[in-house]
């Protein structure tokens, strides 16, 4: 059964900086992985889609990569700025029809 | 991309009353769509599946009983929380795909009282 971890569970920066997050699967054998943002109280708003065949995908200020050998991808931020406060949750699919296993999402807060 | 509408986006209700929650693919035809619940600082959790014309695939520790799901076409899903009590006040979304990616509705707080 596929389990994604999120680490860290919380972090807090500065504004300004850049900054890593993590996301692991234990099933490499996946169709996709997402990155979504939440905001209290709200829906998703999905950042990036990366595709098993691909190695990264870019979106402003936002960097997602995938090593799909090793069960990881990471999301990074380049200067966060407050408006980037949110949950970030990675999440990822084994086949084209099949769920998204998601993650517990790494809590974000960027102080100005 | 692809747009899911789900209604109502808050909803409270008295113990013991039922609410439907429905789902919508407006520029697209979804033959599965899966409904997910989140309790506040949890993550997503996999309610079930929808299947266009057929029975919906609960996940263990589900009540299908409780939570009925219809798939009545290829556009609409709908789940209806019955006999409701304050322990189902939670965050409902559905998601549908166009692959190769995954669309989801706006989510419906659910609470009751």
């Amino acid at each position: 059964k596929q389990e994604v971890t999120q680490i860290p569970a919380a972090l807090s920066v500065p504004e300004g900086e850049n900054l890593v997050l993590n996301c692991s699967f234990t099933d490499s054998a996946i169709y996709n992985l997402q990155w979504f943002r939440q905001d209290p109280g709200k829906g998703l708003t999905s950042l990036l889609l990366i595709q098993s065949s691909q190695r990264e995908q870019t979106s402003g200020r936002l960097n997602a990569s995938l090593d799909k050998s090793s069960g990881r991808s990471t999301l990074y931020i380049a200067a966060s700025q407050p408006g980037d406060s949110a949950t970030y949750l990675c999440a990822v699919r084994n086949s084209g029809n099949t769920p998204l296993v998601f993650g517990k999402g790494t809590r974000l807060s960027v102080i100005a | 991309g692809a747009v899911v509408s789900q209604h109502p986006s808050w909803v409270i209700c008295k113990s013991g009353t039922s609410v439907k929650i429905e789902c919508r693919s407006l520029d697209f035809q979804a033959t599965t769509m899966f409904w997910y619940r989140q309790f506040p600082k949890q993550s997503l959790m996999l309610m079930a599946t929808s299947n266009e014309g057929s029975k919906a695939t609960y996940e263990q520790g589900v009540e299908k009983d409780k939570f009925l799901i219809n798939h009545a076409s290829l556009t609409l899903s709908t789940l209806t929380v019955t006999s409701a009590h304050p322990e189902d006040s939670s965050f409902y979304i559905c998601s549908a795909i166009q692959v190769p990616e995954a669309f989801f509705g706006q989510g419906t707080r659910l609470t009751v009282v």
